[in-house]
């Protein structure tokens, strides 16, 4: 399954609404993760099967979507949240990752 | 804590081969699944290959089919990765991972640092 993200690169001021999308090649049901990565960092997950927030994750990361479209929401950027972001799915092997998207500050 | 501890990474030449370790505590080892991941220099994550608690399945990236062998000894609280045939393609920091304390070990919720594996000639 290929996974879609965009836009690749997303550039936006502090206090901003981000939301970014990753578009599955066919249905993944509700088995979509997201991750965040910032540099020299390993990946720390955020959201999974959709819309869960993993342990210690902020209410301002929402995740919403089925089937083959999905989004994720930072409600408000803080600046620790600019980073790069990947989508997964678990809905089949092999697990695939989306090419991932760079949220800048602007 | 959950820590996972990889070694084993280094220079190897295109065809040659190189076992990776990565080493768990924090945890019932022998519980969960576990996967290895691997991210090139500069580019997106991929997933390589997952391992069953009771390695009774294991799945691969078809990247590394047929040349990786994903291997586990839970009497030692050890991962395994033999990577074969190696190519430039290969070239990255390979993550051990697993999905402990959410619902599946297909999710990457505790990594290790990594480890770099080069191949070049």
């Amino acid at each position: 399954i290929v996974l879609t993200q965009s836009p690749a690169t997303l550039s936006l001021s502090p206090g901003e609404r981000a939301t970014l999308s990753c578009r599955a090649s066919q249905s993944v049901l509700s088995y979509l993760a997201w991750y965040q990565q910032k540099p020299g960092q390993t990946p720390r997950l955020l959201i999974y099967d959709t819309s869960n927030r993993a342990t210690g994750i902020p209410a301002r990361f929402s995740g919403s979507g089925s089937g083959t479209d999905f989004t994720l929401t930072i409600s408000s950027l803080e600046p620790e949240d600019f980073a790069v972001y990947y989508c997964q799915q678990r809905n089949s092997w092999p697990l695939t990752f989306g090419g991932g998207t760079k949220v800048e500050i602007k | 804590q959950v820590q996972l501890v990889e070694s084993g990474g280094g220079v190897v030449q295109p065809g040659g081969s190189l076992k990776l370790s990565c080493a768990a505590s924090g945890f019932t080892f022998s519980n969960f699944g576990m996967n290895w991941v691997r991210q090139a220099p500069g580019k997106g994550l991929e997933w390589v290959a997952f391992i069953q608690s009771d390695a009774s399945d294991k799945n691969y990236a078809d990247s590394v089919k047929g040349r990786f062998t994903i291997s586990r000894d839970n009497s030692k609280n050890m991962l395994y990765l033999q990577m074969n045939s190696l190519r430039g393609e290969d070239t990255a920091v390979y993550y051990c991972s697993s999905g402990i304390g959410v619902p599946s070990a297909s999710l990457f919720h505790y990594w290790g640092q990594g480890t770099l594996v080069t191949v070049s000639s």
